[in-house]
């Protein structure tokens, strides 16, 4: 079974602040992707990271796909409120299955 | 263009009981999964549909089951409701499979069994 492990499962800071949320898993995976989930709305895709090394940027955000493709990092520099929710990496297996295997979740708030 | 539109937002149902939701995914999507959400197991995968056939499958018990139409809306069915299938219940609509092209998410149907 392959398991994807988040850490800090919940962080609460300060506005302003910067912050990394970890994505670890013992299984390699084609490609990874990361999500936000808002309250009553299901995952919204910010990122898909394919070659093991690729670092990504979306405005503060900044992805990072490990070497060997099976752990990720999320940092988020200067927060916002509305960086506030539910973060989700998911990866891709190599195995042909149709299916993302979702890691445990972090819970992200940003305090004004 | 219209996005993923599952129904019921919420649903409460007895223990014993039966239940279908229903996922309409974005036009010209051919595949669409279906995710369990609870708060100490997360997501996780239950079936993908693609072109009315099941090609996929989580590790579910057989009261799970699914099907896909013609024109790729799906449905998922549980039977014989227990305490523990209350959960938020997903669905992901993509062009061709996860693997290769991008995956929308609904709402969700919120499921409480009494």
């Amino acid at each position: 079974t392959q398991l994807l492990e988040q850490s800090p499962q919940f962080l609460s800071i300060q506005e302003g602040e910067n912050l990394t949320v970890y994505c670890n898993s013992s299984s390699v995976f084609s490609s990874l992707q990361w999500y936000r989930q808002e309250p009553g709305e299901g995952p919204v895709l910010l990122v898909t990271v394919v070659t093991g090394g690729e670092v990504k940027k979306l405005k503060r955000l900044t992805f990072q796909f490990g070497d060997a493709r099976k752990d990720s990092s999320l940092h988020i520099t200067a927060a916002q409120p509305g960086d506030t929710g539910l973060y989700l990496c998911a990866g891709i297996s190599n195995f042909g299955n149709e299916k993302l295997t979702f890691g445990t979740g972090t819970r992200l708030t940003i305090i004004p | 263009k219209a996005g993923v539109t599952q129904t019921p937002r919420y649903l409460i149902k007895t223990r014993g009981q039966q239940v279908t939701l229903s996922c309409s995914p974005i036009s010209g999507h051919r595949s669409v999964s279906w995710y369990q959400q609870t708060p100490g197991q997360g997501l996780q995968f239950l079936f993908e549909y693609f072109s009315e056939t099941q090609r996929n499958k989580g590790n579910f018990p057989g009261r799970f089951s699914g099907r896909q139409f013609s024109n790729s809306r799906s449905e998922m069915n549980v039977s014989t409701l227990e305490l523990g299938d209350s959960a938020l219940y997903l669905c992901a609509s993509t062009l061709e499979g996860v693997k290769n092209t991008e995956a929308f998410f609904g709402q969700g149907t919120r499921l409480t069994v009494v």
